[in-house]
Parts: C-alpha cells; sequence; structure tokens
C-alpha cells in the first residue's frame, strides 16, 4: 500500500522557537495533504487542507500565521509551528490522497509528538 | 454541523467478539472508515464502507452500516491481545476532508 513518512517522529523545543515537520509521501503523487492535530484522549480534529502548489485552507479557529503549511512538491508537505508555545504540545498528523493512491483512502503518517517546554 | 460519536471505552475477553458503535449526523457522506491506532503511532486504515452499502465482510472484521438511523459499527470476531488500540470511525466530507469521532479505546483482557 501506500506510504507516508512523517518526521521527526517526536521533538521537544523550547518556547518562542519554531519547530518544522515533515510529511512525504513515498510511493504516490500526493495532490492533497491535510494536517490533524491530537489532543491527549481527543479525536483529530483538521487543522488545514493542502493542495500541491497552492496555499493551504485552514479551518476555522487554526491561525494560518501560526501554523505555515507548505506543499511545494507532490510528495512534500511541511507543517511549521511558528512561536512555539505549551499549549502548542500535542500530537501532530499528517494524511495525504492522490494519484497512484486509491481514491477512497487517506494514507496517514505515524505522527509527530511535540513538546514545548 | 459535521459530528460523529462512539462509545469512548471497550473491554472483552481473548477470544470474544469485540463490536464497536459509532453515529454519524452528515447523510451525504460516501464513505465510512475504521481506523485503528497503537500507542503513539499515526492510523492504520483497517477498512471502509461505500454509503450504499450495509455490510461489508474483510477477515476477522465486519462492519455494518444503518443508513437511516446513520449509524455504523465494526465487529472484530476472535479478538486478540494485539487488537488492543484505539479505534475511530471517521465520515468522508467534501474534498476528501474526514470528521473523526473520539475513538474508542479497546482493551482486549488475555
Amino acid at each position: 500500500g501506500a506510504v507516508v513518512s512523517q518526521h521527526p517522529s517526536w521533538v521537544i523545543c523550547k518556547s518562542g522557537t519554531s519547530v518544522k515537520i515533515e510529511c512525504r509521501s513515498l510511493d504516490f503523487q500526493a495532490t492533497t495533504m491535510f494536517w490533524y492535530r491530537q489532543f491527549p484522549k481527543q479525536s483529530l480534529m483538521l487543522m488545514a487542507t493542502s493542495n500541491e502548489g497552492s496555499k493551504a485552507t485552514y479551518e476555522q479557529g487554526v491561525e494560518k500565521d501560526k501554523f505555515l503549511i507548505n506543499h511545494a512538491s507532490l510528495t512534500l508537505s511541511t507543517l511549521t509551528v511558528t512561536s512555539a508555545h505549551p499549549e502548542d504540545s500535542s500530537f501532530y498528523i499528517c494524511s495525504a490522497t492522490g494519484r497512484g493512491a486509491r481514491d477512497t483512502e487517506a494514507f496517514f503518517g505515524q505522527g509527530t509528538r511535540l513538546t514545548v517546554v | 454541523g459535521e459530528d460523529v460519536e462512539q462509545s469512548l471505552f471497550l473491554s472483552v475477553r481473548e477470544g470474544d467478539s469485540s463490536v464497536i458503535n459509532c453515529t454519524y449526523t452528515d447523510s451525504s457522506s460516501t464513505y465510512l472508515y475504521w481506523y485503528k491506532q497503537e500507542p503513539g503511532a499515526g492510523l492504520q486504515l483497517l477498512t471502509y464502507i461505500f454509503s450504499n452499502m450495509d455490510m461489508k465482510q474483510d477477515q476477522r472484521l465486519t462492519v455494518l452500516l444503518n443508513k437511516k438511523d446513520k449509524h455504523l459499527s465494526l465487529r472484530i470476531a476472535d479478538t486478540q491481545t494485539g487488537d488492543s488500540a484505539i479505534y475511530f470511525c471517521a465520515e468522508s466530507m467534501s474534498g476528501n476532508k474526514l470528521v473523526f469521532g473520539a475513538g474508542t479505546i479497546l482493551r482486549v483482557k488475555s
């Protein structure tokens, strides 16, 4: 099946710094990538949808200047958490759909656990 | 608005069947999904069902869909300790977005 690789798996950063999370589709062209956030013992909440080569569409309540999403190629999307604060600590997961993958399936990365201290 | 609800916790004995239930609100959803999440890991797609189907069976997994009641269930036959995880149901929205339930923690006792 299609593979989505997310990096890093976990990261600890200081308050005020920025952190970049990468999401790569390894064997298909990801025309659309989704970024989700998961708080402990809660479900995944969609943060934004990005289509290759265009600006991301953010869900209501998600600050686009704080969570910068870039989807410059068909195999890579990045999420940058800028000026991170402890309340940004969470589990971030990307998923991708696109050409070469079944239309019915969104493939998920392994997730990145961000801890801001 | 979109809303997906699940029971939060289920405990079964090894070898028994597990049934995880889910209700959703958007009748226009084309596909409904079941995902499995093990601790600290991403989501793994277990199975999905097209909205015009009533049932889908895939080895130990059986999905039942009652579109009239907007009710989805996942039955795991002969539950094993390796099935212990969080199970999420999700409905597809326009643009391939998924709306997830809060997840059901399945604990399998040996």
